[in-house]
């Protein structure tokens, strides 16, 4: 069983609008990570937060962290229909080295 | 792109058989990390490898084994496959003590029926 969760499971957007995706975890953390992922292909890398950071940005990405509520949020901007794929939340605990820990995803759809 | 590959990409085997998936670390990464993605589910930690260890392992049973050459590439072995075990297989490098960002490969399909 996977330790996160992720909401919406599916979300469906036009061109132009924003897209925020939310994830929330049950254990103690040292960061979390979001990762894109193409019709079941490998998996991007995106953006890593460490848990002792509460906002994050990257291009049109920004990733907030909420470590007493246990949760994070993807937020994409001015979406594109390129951006269709599904996202993932990863996260790593202790002294995991790369053992990530991740939820069961949001496929986002993105309609030109 | 990363610079991390795996082979073969599709896979058919059936029930009882044993598989063998291969993986190519990307460049001056020492760490190589096995994934089980079920359809429609987000991947699932199998095992690590480090300096040619198993450096931890997930809730996966002994018929998953694993193997880390001296070049970092990277070996997962199935025995006594079951239909369950039919996934996409993704291996992930990264560097030790880096704060654990991984570069995935595109995957093995693996379906056994």
């Amino acid at each position: 069983s996977q330790q996160g969760e992720e909401d919406p499971q599916a979300l469906s957007i036009q061109e132009g609008e924003n897209a925020t995706m939310n994830c929330s975890y049950k254990t103690s953390i040292n960061n979390l990570q979001w990762y894109r992922q193409n019709s079941g292909r490998g998996l991007v890398h995106l953006i890593l937060i460490r848990s002792n950071e509460r906002e994050k940005h990257s291009g049109r990405l920004r990733v907030t962290l909420d470590t007493s509520k246990k949760s994070s949020s993807l937020l994409i901007t001015a979406s594109r229909a390129a951006d269709t794929a599904s996202y993932f939340c990863a996260f790593a605990g202790g002294t995991s080295y790369g053992k990530l820990t991740f939820g069961q995803g949001t496929i986002l759809t993105v309609h030109p | 792109e990363t610079g991390v590959t795996q082979s073969p990409t599709h896979l058919i085997k059936t029930r009882g058989q044993q598989v063998t998936l291969r993986c190519s670390s990307q460049s001056g990464h020492n760490t190589v990390s096995w994934y089980q993605q079920a359809l429609g589910q987000g991947p699932q930690f199998i095992f690590q490898y480090y300096r040619e260890e198993e450096n931890g392992r997930g809730n996966f049973p002994p018929r998953f084994s694993g193997l880390q050459f001296p070049n970092y590439s990277s070996e997962l072995n199935v025995n006594a496959l079951e239909l369950d075990d039919s996934a996409l297989y993704l291996c992930a490098s990264s560097r030790r003590g880096s704060l654990d960002e991984q570069y995935f490969g595109p995957g093995t399909r693996l379906t056994v029926t």
